[in-house]
């Protein structure tokens, strides 16, 4: 499978603990991006990475959420602290040249119990 | 006012009908406009994007864009089962975040 992979699928946490996600983009896809999808609502832009360096952050990032790319391949989105109110499909996307040509994983659903 | 508006249905319709959905936006520097469709628990998948106002046309789905009144469409001909999914509108103005309405939800019955 050549397409954009998030891991785990599903998770289920207690309110409190951190978690941490996984996104390997499709390869030599030097955009990235992360959005957050809750129930009967579209997806919401969290951040953009292009090769390594975020460039661009949503307010919804609150100081709880931190993405990195370390090498510029894969991405990680961790939830410190994490609250009901952060349960939601995350979903990864990448590209080459533009988002309008993004493609986007299976996304990793979170419920926070 | 968000900045794109969807009805998000539930729209369901028959087999081989012709679907349109649509949004509305508020901000006129939007220059992107894009349709996905999502299934029941996976990502969006693009249909379709477009810079300009007009039609672009790919198999039975056409897309509408009129920049004068901010309005987007999406029409599907000859609508079938596996068109049921949920339909969004997403826009764009030139950085890389992309705006996204509600999503439609459609089911084509047979």
């Amino acid at each position: 499978d050549t397409g954009v992979s998030q891991d785990p699928r599903h998770k289920i946490t207690k309110r409190g603990q951190n978690v941490t996600f996984r996104c390997d983009p499709i390869s030599e896809h030097n955009r990235l991006y992360w959005y957050r999808q809750t129930l009967g609502q579209g997806p919401e832009f969290l951040t953009y990475f292009q090769n390594e360096a975020q460039l661009e952050k949503s307010r919804l990032l609150s100081d709880r959420f931190s993405a990195e790319r370390p090498k510029g391949s894969f991405s990680t989105l961790e939830i410190q602290r994490t609250e009901q109110g952060d349960s939601a499909m995350y979903l990864c996307a990448s590209s080459l040249q533009d988002l309008t040509e993004a493609f986007f994983g299976q996304g990793t659903r979170l419920t926070v119990v | 006012q968000k900045e794109v508006e969807q009805d998000p249905g539930p729209l369901s319709v028959p087999e081989g009908a012709i679907v349109s959905l649509n949004c509305t936006y508020s901000n006129s520097a939007f220059q992107y406009f894009m349709w996905y469709r999502q299934y029941s628990r996976k990502g969006p998948e693009l249909l379709m994007y477009t810079y300009s106002s007009g039609n672009k046309e790919d198999g039975r789905f056409t897309a509408q864009v009129d920049k004068s009144s901010k309005y987007i469409s999406l029409f599907i001909r000859d609508s079938q089962p596996s068109d049921s999914a949920t339909y969004l509108c997403a826009i764009a103005a030139g950085s890389e975040k992309l705006v996204f309405g509600k999503g439609t939800k459609l089911t084509v019955n047979p």
